[in-house]
């Protein structure tokens, strides 16, 4: 059965140090997995998807299968990056299963 | 303004009453959800369509249903036949079979049953 995990419910940085969000996953397809993003007030949204190899905001996220990983980084974090970040795995063609969460808290 | 409208945003209900959520999407996307957001699990899927007058089961389907009557509208009843109602539930909506992943998500609706 598919599976995402991610282990920190709650994590606080100082504005400027780096942020790993950490996610991994367990799935017997080929996996695609995504990161999700809720700003405080807003409605969940797509941050980026790994096919994409694409950096959104300064984050970066590797899909790395040997460890069955998809950590979501940034260099240098902002106060505006604290939110709620929640990793998703598509399952089949019509859903995505998403793990826990994880709210981040930028420290000025 | 185009998107998602979830309503209500707060419901209360008492104990063995059946509550209809609403979901109206503006957007043209074919594909709609239900998902229920629990503290401490993620989210879960409740029920999906990908067209007019088909729905398929999520994995917590037990105690709810859904039609899809117009593309724009995908409704969720709680019946009373789920034993633990009380939770916050989003309507979400794609374009197509998540091809890009990319969900396109209401502000949901917080109900409790009293």
């Amino acid at each position: 059965a598919q599976r995402v995990t991610q282990p920190e419910k709650l994590l606080s940085v100082f504005k400027g140090a780096p942020v790993e969000l950490k996610c991994n996953y367990s799935y017997s397809g080929s996996p695609e997995l995504f990161w999700y993003v809720q700003y405080s007030r807003q409605r969940l949204q797509l941050l980026l998807r790994h096919i994409s190899r694409e950096s959104i905001k300064g984050f970066t996220a590797d899909l790395n299968k040997g460890e069955t990983s998809f950590h979501l980084k940034k260099p240098f974090a902002q106060e505006e990056d604290s939110a709620m970040y929640y990793c998703a795995l598509k399952t089949g063609a019509n859903n995505l299963f998403f793990g826990t969460g994880t709210r981040l808290t930028v420290i000025p | 303004d185009g998107g998602i409208t979830q309503s209500p945003k707060y419901l209360f209900r008492k104990e063995g009453q059946n509550v209809t959520l609403s979901c109206e999407q503006n957007l043209n996307h074919d594909a709609m959800y239900w998902y229920r957001q629990d503290p401490g699990q993620g989210l879960r899927l409740i029920y999906y369509s990908q067209i007019v007058n088909d729905f398929q089961k999520g994995d917590i389907a037990e105690g709810y249903s859904v039609s899809r009557e117009k593309k724009e509208s995908f409704p969720l009843t709680v019946t009373s036949a789920q034993k633990n109602p009380t939770a916050f539930y989003l309507c979400a909506s794609s374009t197509g079979l998540l091809n890009t992943g990319e969900l396109f998500f209401g502000e949901g609706s917080r109900l409790t049953v009293l």
